[in-house]
């Protein structure tokens, strides 16, 4: 079966200090891509990465950084010197490739919480 | 570029009573979809449309939810009739998927149902 699991559910930071946001998922296939969305308090899903699973290289954008490791099946996402407007909920989710269909499994999210 | 609209923002029914939720999405998407969020988890997949063609709705309750994309573009998802566990935010998104699972997709600010 497949499932997005993110274990933190609240995180507080005070401003500049990192943080990582854990991602672990589950899938019997080969083929499939992981993404990361941010939803401010507005209410939508903003996009920010998409890794397939045959790309394990780390990505670095700005003060955001992804840990993809196949290995512990997990896709963390890194938060250089945090900002208050950082403060949102996080949610990883799962794309698998073969099914025809985009359905995005989400994790149950991570709130952060970014103080001055 | 105009995003992903969805009307209303907020709507307050009565358990039994009837609902719709209407969407229109990025301009060119040919990919529609419906998502559930229920407070304090990720998103699910409701229905994904594919120009007007279902392409997958496992997991629509379809003895009480429908959804209709006719002409394929603007899309209307319906409850009826509405129960207390269908108090949740009906996000609508779009994409330029072909069905590969690869594709970001844009999320409107959705609509927060509440069932009193």
């Amino acid at each position: 079966a497949q499932k997005v699991t993110q274990a933190q559910t609240e995180i507080s930071v005070v401003e500049k200090e990192d943080v990582t946001l854990d991602c672990v998922y589950e899938t019997r296939d080969t083929t499939y891509y992981l993404f990361w969305y941010k939803q401010p308090p507005s209410g939508e899903l903003v996009f920010l990465i998409r890794r397939n699973s045959f790309d394990e290289q780390n990505e670095i954008s700005g003060r955001y950084s992804w840990n993809f490791q196949k290995s512990t099946s997990s896709f963390n996402f890194t938060i250089t010197a945090s900002q208050v407007v950082d403060s949102a909920v996080y949610f990883c989710a799962l794309s698998e490739a073969l099914r025809g269909t985009d359905k995005l499994i989400f994790g149950t999210g991570t709130r952060l919480q970014v103080f001055p | 570029e105009a995003g992903v609209a969805q009307s209303p923002r907020y709507k307050i029914i009565e358990k039994r009573q009837s609902v719709a939720f209407w969407c229109n999405p990025i301009s060119g998407h040919a990919t529609l979809y419906w998502y559930q969020q229920i407070l304090g988890q990720g998103p699910k997949l409701l229905i994904q449309f594919q120009n007007n063609g279902v392409v997958d709705d496992s997991q629509l309750p379809k003895d009480r939810f429908s959804a209709e994309r006719l002409k394929g573009v603007d899309s209307t998802l319906k409850i009826q009739p509405a129960k207390l566990e269908d108090s949740a935010v009906y996000l609508c998104a779009s994409s330029l998927s072909e069905g590969q699972g690869n594709t970001e997709a844009f999320f409107g600010q959705g609509t927060r149902l509440t069932v009193v």
